[in-house]
């Protein structure tokens, strides 16, 4: 059962122009999400989060955007970087001790940025 | 670089071996989480410590067990090894406990069961 799921497994994109990424749950209980950036052989890096109580959260060129009665998040990068190529996780927490603030991944979404 | 370290970056062993994997939060965080990275199931919750207590265990097998020590650096120990069980660990640290906590990653120990 995928409580959080990305859709899309790549996108390409034009330097300077947006990307944005996609990211749905199922699990009404997440009240905490996340985006991380991976690069090959590193661990997962933290970009941006978004509390439940948030609708938009931004900070320089990264925006995540909080959809809750859709279950949907998104992340804005604009303007777009070639540095920016990399593997990028959705990530969701739910409060409790039965949660056990564990993260719940999205299988991810590869962002090719081309100059 | 996230303060988190990891060690080894790298480990080959073979079939039914016993392996141990090492994990530094960083500097002020007392919570230390482990996850596995295999290729079909993505980043997968393994286990979570808080201050040298077992707080939440997710999808662990029996064959592997972790803990956190006073000085707050934490092991995963894996046993019976099986080639199923090769894939990248990552260790995770924050600040506390709680569903807010942003967690930091380290680089991963990439660990092939031959």
């Amino acid at each position: 059962d995928q409580q959080v799921k990305q859709n899309s497994p790549s996108l390409s994109v034009q330097e300077g122009r947006i990307s944005i990424l996609n990211c749905d749950y199922t699990n009404s209980m997440f009240d905490y999400f996340l985006w991380y950036k991976k690069y090959p052989a590193e661990g997962p890096t933290f970009l941006i989060s978004i509390s439940s109580i948030k609708d938009k959260n931004e900070d320089g060129r990264f925006t995540v955007f909080l959809n809750k009665s859709a279950k949907h998040l998104s992340l804005h990068i604009v303007p777009s970087q070639p540095g920016d190529s990399a593997v990028y996780f959705c990530a969701a927490s739910a409060p409790g001790e039965a949660a056990g603030n564990k993260l719940t991944f999205g299988g991810g979404t590869r962002v090719l940025v081309k100059p | 670089d996230s303060g988190v370290t990891q060690t080894p970056k790298h480990l080959i062993t073979a079939t039914g071996q016993r392996v141990t994997l090492r994990c530094s939060p960083r500097s002020g965080d007392l919570s230390v989480y482990w996850y596995q990275q295999s290729l079909d199931q993505g980043l997968q919750f393994l286990i979570h410590y808080y201050n040298g207590e077992e707080r939440a265990k997710g999808n662990i097998l029996e064959r592997f067990s972790a803990q956190q020590f006073p000085d707050l650096h934490s092991e995963l120990n894996l046993s019976s090894l099986e080639l199923g069980d090769s894939a990248l660990y990552f260790c995770a640290s924050s600040v506390n406990v709680g569903s807010s906590e942003t967690q930091y990653f380290g680089p991963g120990t990439r660990l092939l069961v031959l």
